[in-house]
């Protein structure tokens, strides 16, 4: 089975700073897709950005964007100009080109300092 | 369009007892999923319904079951229920298609607590 690592349990960013969020993922399969996933205190999970594994180029989403590195099978999440609204888990995670099954990572807590 | 809803948000039960969660998936959503959620164990995958049928299952014993009915809706059952069985159940739902475009939406999840 896949599985996904986020070494990471916790991180802290100063108010406007960049952050970056590690991911690592071990599969054998050359066709799937990875996500980053938020979950704000006591709140409803959200996706963040997603990319598929046979696009070279880097997904982005205005201040969130990713660093695929397929070889190393690493899929880091960068939060630019970071707010307090960006303080939250943060789950990284992959689904196979050929399933509906999501894998998880333990989750990275970020606080945001103002 | 209404997002994944789930019922009840919170539930208490006593060791033993058997518990019932339901989950609405969006409008046009085929597929659901169905994850646990514990501090230490971050998203686990308990199973996934597509079109009535379980079509993907974690590893979970068979006190955990669920089913999909007719219009998406979706149910888990928990049944004899232990205290490690307290935690956070997600669904998530999507077009379960396993194309480019699929995504999982969530829930807010229902914080079943077992005493």
């Amino acid at each position: 089975a896949q599985t996904v690592t986020q070494s990471q349990p916790e991180m802290s960013v100063q108010e406007a700073e960049t952050v970056t969020l590690s991911c690592t993922y071990d599969t054998s399969e050359s066709d799937y897709y990875l996500f980053w996933y938020k979950q704000p205190p006591s709140r409803q999970m959200i996706l963040v950005i997603r990319q598929e594994a046979y696009k070279q180029q880097n997904a982005t989403e205005n201040r969130f964007s990713v660093n695929f590195q397929k070889a190393a099978k690493s899929f880091s999440l960068k939060i630019s100009d970071s707010q307090l609204g960006d303080a939250a888990m943060y789950f990284c995670a992959y689904r196979s080109a050929a399933g509906n099954q999501f894998y998880f990572g333990t989750g990275t807590s970020l606080t945001v300092i103002p | 369009k209404a997002g994944v809803t789930q019922t009840p948000r919170y539930l208490i039960k006593t060791r033993g007892q058997q518990v019932t969660l339901s989950c609405s998936p969006i409008s046009g959503h085929r597929s659901v999923s169905w994850y646990q959620q514990t501090p230490g164990q971050g998203l686990q995958f308990l199973f996934e319904y597509f079109s009535e049928t379980q079509r993907n299952k974690g590893n979970f014993p068979g006190r955990f079951s669920g089913r999909q009915f007719s219009n998406s809706r979706s149910e888990m059952n928990v049944s004899t229920l232990e205290l490690g069985d307290s935690a956070l159940y997600l669904c998530a739902s999507s077009m379960g298609l396993w194309g480019d475009t699929d995504t999982q939406y969530f829930g807010p999840g229902t914080r079943l607590t077992v005493l």
